[in-house]
């Protein structure tokens, strides 16, 4: 059974540049969250969607987005990229929202901002 | 409001020695702890959980600690070993929400 997939694993960018993340839920899984961590840190949770619509959102700034599509792969997009953006983002994925149970996480994308 | 508090923020122990990490919450409803290990550039990965209805549950040289009345739960690595240094992250669910620690650093000095 496949895990949660992350792509790509690393990226650097400029400030003032925008980005995509990408996040492939275990098959089956629906809901699909984001967080950033960045060195020393703990999760910082971004948000959640689940079947299409963002269910809960943490505290980021606009730039921060995201969705899903209908076979539940998730995008995070950051716009404006600034230098304190650069984190480890993480997917995770579940069956539905809430459920720590089978609650997964992908290997995450390094983003680095230059 | 922290739902889970987690101490230490981090941690030197010599190998061999006994880690200790401890969470604590304050919801009874939460019914699941999971513990999760993180290694650098990796995603956490969920390591042990437990259940409420027990006190402790061992899987190898890594047991959860429970205690009900005192809304605390801890991870124990004994005989901690350099590969164990990691992040930990706690963990607390109702089932249909849940929280995470603010995470551990673990070193295990050779």
């Amino acid at each position: 059974k496949a895990g949660v997939t992350q792509t790509p694993r690393y990226l650097i960018k400029t400030r003032g540049q925008q980005v995509t993340l990408s996040c492939s839920p275990i098959s089956g899984h629906r809901s699909v969250s984001w967080y950033q961590q960045t060195p020393g840190q703990g999760l910082q949770f971004l948000f959640e969607y689940f079947s299409e619509t963002q269910r809960n959102k943490g505290n980021f700034p606009g730039r921060f987005s995201g969705r899903q599509f209908s076979n539940s792969r998730s995008e995070m997009n950051v716009s404006t990229l600034e230098l304190g953006d650069s984190a480890l983002y993480l997917c995770a994925s579940s069956s539905f929202p809430g459920q720590l149970h089978g609650y997964t996480f992908g290997s995450g994308t390094r983003l680095t901002i230059v | 409001q922290q739902q889970v508090k987690q101490s230490p923020q981090s941690l030197i122990v010599q190998k061999g020695g006994i880690s200790i990490i401890n969470c604590a919450y304050e919801n009874t409803a939460f019914d699941y702890f999971p513990w999760y290990q993180q290694f650098p550039g990796k995603g956490p990965a969920l390591l042990i959980a437990i259940r409420p209805d027990v006190s402790e549950k061992k899987e190898g040289r890594f047991t959860i600690s429970f205690n009900k009345s005192a809304k605390q739960f801890s991870l124990h690595i004994m005989d901690s070993q350099p590969g164990d240094s990691a992040t930990y992250f706690c963990a607390a669910s109702t089932g249909n929400q849940f929280y995470f620690g603010t995470g551990t650093s673990l070193t295990v000095i050779p």
